[in-house]
């Protein structure tokens, strides 16, 4: 079974600074996909970012960007120019690339930014 | 820009009452999830859907649990009796074209069971 797991449950940043969240996965497939969701205190779960596995090439969207680290199962997201707007948890998640669209969830990093 | 959405978005129940979730999923995605999150957990996969049967379930989708879209549209998860550890945030979830595809979430649905 895949497992996810973010070391740092709570994190905090400066506004306009850059903060970088943790994420490690285990795995034995070679086909999968990784994202990045942020969960505000609304509870609505949005989409961050996707990698694909296949891709060596790090993905990124605006302020945020991963670094992706295949052999060492690493998954970190950073953000750049942190606004307060980006409090929120954020969920590490992978998905197997034939698995029914199951995902697996980190259990989460609070961020807070702070004016 | 097209979305998930998800009715009601709070419902209370008694425990051992039946409950409905619903959810509409993006017009043209063809694949379905639903996920709980109990308050303060991560995010746990329930169920996926696909062809109008289920793909793969999680242990915790037990004969208590249900899905299916009966109208072409929307996409239910019932509970047939529930359980004080049925409460919980229910997100439903909705694909494109393959199991692949980015998985969008509805904004979901806040369950307490008494």
């Amino acid at each position: 079974a895949q497992t996810v797991t973010q070391s740092q449950p709570e994190m905090s940043v400066q506004e306009a600074e850059t903060v970088t969240l943790s994420c490690t996965y285990d795995t034995s497939e070679n086909n999968y996909y990784l994202f990045w969701y942020k969960q505000p205190p609304s509870r609505q779960m949005i989409l961050v970012i996707r990698q694909e596995a296949y891709k060596q090439q790090n993905a990124t969207e605006n302020r945020f960007s991963v670094n992706f680290q295949k052999a060492a199962k690493s998954f970190s997201l950073k953000i750049s120019d942190s606004q307060l707007g980006d409090t929120a948890m954020y969920f590490c998640a992978f998905m197997k690339g034939t698995n029914a669209g199951k995902s697996t969830f980190g259990d989460g990093t609070t961020l807070t930014v702070k004016p | 820009e097209p979305e998930v959405t998800q009715t009601p978005s709070h419902q209370v129940t008694q425990m051992g009452q039946e409950v409905i979730l619903r959810c509409v999923p993006i017009s043209n995605h063809l694949y379905f999830y639903w996920y709980r999150q109990i308050l303060g957990q991560k995010v746990e996969f329930l169920v996926s859907f696909y062809n109008n049967e289920i793909s793969e379930k999680s242990e915790i989708f037990d004969d208590q649990f249900s899905v299916e879209r009966p109208d072409g549209s929307n996409f239910t998860l019932k509970i047939r009796s529930t359980k004080l550890e049925d409460s919980a945030m229910y997100f439903c979830a909705t694909g494109g074209n393959a199991w692949a595809d980015t998985q969008y979430f509805g904004p979901g649905t806040r369950l307490t069971v008494l």
